[in-house]
């Protein structure tokens, strides 16, 4: 079956960089993009990027340019790792960061359980 | 960037009544060459990621229950749960994927 698991919660400093992972199964493992969306505590959905895992081709929210880094390692046919780097943090990254498996332009069928990242001094 | 609104931002029911929440684009969702509008709808239980519940606007996902649907084309759109059940309570985004991808701010659903 289709499952993305995230890697652990992670505290980090002000300014400091952070790397979440999302390992993807179950499925070809080229055939769909891994998209990434944060939620702040009490807050909405934000998209922040997506990442095609068949050629690692990436497009990123425009509030996250510059900032932002997303790869990809294809372990085997059906299983790949995806990776969300942050950089610059500021507390307003606080958030819980969720990967979810989608296409270019199409709805999110399967979603990791999410990663708090707490940006704290 | 394409907008969403949503409304209303809370909705407090009773058990059996039907929920209607609306979600506005600020640019059209229907590509016309297939005739389909880039929608698509999530329920966000506490301390759970977002689950799909319907897509293409109106197509109901695998094993949600047919008293969720969805509605609308072009800007305007629905989601309607015609009998509200306790495990409905949730947080209920839109989404678009037309251009980007944009979430609605989200609605609150909460049993009176």
């Amino acid at each position: 079956q289709v499952q993305l698991v995230q890697s652990g919660a992670e505290v980090k400093k002000p300014g400091a960089s952070v790397k979440v992972s999302c390992k993807a199964s179950g499925y070809t493992s080229t055939s769909y993009y891994i998209h990434w969306v944060r939620q702040a505590p009490g807050q909405g959905l934000e998209w922040m990027g997506m990442v095609n895992p068949s050629d690692s081709s990436t497009s990123y929210s425009q509030s996250f340019q510059g900032r932002v880094t997303m790869t990809r390692d294809t372990s085997t046919s059906t299983t790949v790792s995806v990776y969300l780097e942050l950089s610059s943090l500021t507390s307003e990254d606080t958030a819980v960061y969720y990967c979810a498996r989608g296409g270019d332009r199409s709805s999110f069928h399967y979603w990791g359980q999410g990663t708090l990242v707490t940006v704290s001094s | 960037d394409i907008v969403l609104t949503q409304s209303p931002d809370s909705l407090a029911l009773s058990l059996g009544e039907r929920a209607t929440i609306n979600c506005k684009s600020s640019q059209s969702l229907l590509y016309s060459s297939n005739d389909r509008n880039y929608l698509a709808w999530y329920q966000q239980k506490a301390g759970q990621p977002p689950k799909l519940l319907i897509y293409w606007a109106s197509t109901r996902y695998s094993g949600v229950p047919d008293r969720f649907s969805g509605s609308g084309s072009g800007t305007e759109f629905t989601l309607t749960i015609s009998s509200l059940q306790a495990e409905d309570v949730a947080v209920y985004y839109c989404q678009q994927y037309y251009s980007s991808i944009t979430f609605g701010q989200g609605t609150r659903l909460e049993i009176k």
